[in-house]
């Protein structure tokens, strides 16, 4: 089975900040890497998909990339209504979420 | 507009068998490989299975391989997932997800449910 790391697994940042998340898959997953996007309560909402593409309606402050193991998620300019939990998840072996990364607003 | 609604969950003793249900409207559930992804209070998301457009592939996490069982009934646009010999360790809010392809091999779920919760307690 394909096992997932992120880090961090939580942190605290300023409006406007810049906020970058990591994943690294335990082997080669080529491009197959989507993140999502929980707010408490919430189902999950797919914001990247194939490492890379936006999603169809998801604002241009995130992006994604990397490719093989090694994945960046990053929120050029953090706002209020970011604060969540942005899970990696794998797609090139069956399915696999990473631990999650907590985003909170110092 | 799309809709996936779960029930079927509730609270359950060890040992015992539930079975959740997935009613899908707004979108062609017949093309469509369906997804149960389950969440422990507090904790992060976990896949748990998968079936294909026609029902011919099935696939499951480890955590749950040869108690659960991931059905479909196309002519109802309805998805199953029956849970026996259940853990307290099950206890979870689980979602139906459609996935959608892309890429070729690569898989995203744009559309969720609401959840339902599950609660194995004796």
């Amino acid at each position: 089975d394909i096992q997932m790391t992120q880090s961090p697994s939580s942190l605290s940042a300023s409006v406007g900040d810049r906020v970058t998340i990591t994943c690294q898959a335990s082997q080669d997953i080529r491009n197959y890497l989507n993140w999502y996007q929980q707010k408490p309560g919430k189902a999950p909402k797919v914001l990247i998909y194939d490492a890379s593409n936006l999603e169809t309606g998801v604002p241009s402050r995130f992006s994604g990339s990397g490719s093989g193991t090694d994945f960046t998620f990053t929120i050029s300019s953090l706002q209020p209504e970011d604060v969540a939990t942005y899970y990696c998840q794998q797609c090139g072996y069956l399915l696999t979420f990473g631990p999650g990364t907590k985003v909170d607003i110092k | 507009q799309v809709q996936l609604v779960e029930s079927g969950g509730g609270v359950v003793q060890p040992g015992r068998s539930l079975r959740l249900s997935c009613a899908v409207s707004g979108l062609t559930f017949s093309n469509s490989d369906m997804n149960w992804v389950r969440q422990a209070p507090g904790k992060g998301l976990e896949w748990v299975a998968v079936i294909s457009y026609d029902g011919s592939d099935k696939y499951y996490a480890d955590s749950v391989r040869g108690r659960f069982t991931i059905s479909r009934d196309n002519s109802k646009n309805t998805l199953y997932l029956h849970m026996d010999s259940l853990r307290t360790a099950d206890t979870a809010v689980y979602y139906c997800a459609k996935g959608e392809r892309y890429n070729g091999s690569g898989k995203k779920f744009k559309y969720w449910g609401q959840g339902t919760q599950v609660t194995v307690s004796s």
